[in-house]
């Protein structure tokens, strides 16, 4: 079974607008963190925001911001006043308990493309 | 500052060669992941360690994949008899589990191999 799912291959936005990227997740473990990763043409994976599962507020950083509905169990990522450079993927993440240890597992990603 | 380094960044191999990944993180990390990424898919966790000790390994490593963090700092992730199935960006992670922002995972900007 799919631990994190993301519905949208791809999504377009156009410049300055804002975008919803979907994640919903599975997890029995009660204390578990959501992340969403920007991943750019050249490869490497940039942390944009956290989530820890007991935190109360949804989670801010910048222009991003965390969706978090827990009963639904879905971490939606919205991107305010959209830029080019925002033109990436985008990946959602979870970390639960597994085992003796966390373990983090990725989405399959959602391909952003920012039209100008 | 320096992020996290992974060297090299590019790597073409025949069928059967034998190939060595290394990774440096960010000094003062203890804890030191590996992910294998393919097209159009999220990351998949491989292997990690805390300082020198590796803990978990996932099942995706099979034996013709070894790991080491010899003294906690750098590490190396070798791929012996490498097959056409092993074409893959290698992904590599530290974080610190102590102090402020702990969950964060800093990312390398990876290593594309092809097996040809």
């Amino acid at each position: 079974a799919q631990k994190i799912t993301q519905t949208q291959p791809g999504m377009f936005v156009q410049e300055k607008e804002a975008v919803t990227l979907d994640c919903t997740y599975d997890t029995s473990d009660p204390s578990y963190g959501l992340f969403w990763y920007k991943q750019p043409s050249s490869g490497e994976m940039i942390f944009l925001i956290y989530q820890g599962s007991y935190d109360q507020q949804n989670a801010t950083e910048g222009r991003y911001s965390l969706n978090f509905q827990k009963a639904r169990k879905s971490a939606n990522l919205v991107i305010s006043a959209s830029q080019l450079g925002d033109s990436a993927m985008y990946f959602c993440a979870m970390r639960e308990k597994r085992g003796g240890g966390f373990k983090t597992i990725f989405g399959a990603g959602t391909r952003l493309f920012v039209k100008a | 500052d320096t992020g996290v380094s992974q060297d090299p960044r590019h790597k073409i191999t025949k069928r059967g060669q034998n190939v060595t990944f290394r990774c440096d993180p960010i000094s003062e990390h203890n804890r030191l992941y590996w992910y294998r990424q393919t097209l159009g898919q999220g990351p998949e966790f491989l292997t990690y360690f805390q300082n020198e000790a590796q803990l978990e390994k996932s099942r995706l490593l099979s034996d013709r994949f070894s790991a080491e963090r010899p003294k906690g700092s750098f590490s190396t992730l070798e791929i012996q008899r490498t097959e056409q199935g092993d074409s893959a960006m290698y992904l590599c992670a530290s974080r610190n589990v102590t102090g402020t922002a702990y969950y964060e995972q800093y990312f390398g900007p990876g290593t594309r191999l092809t097996v040809t």
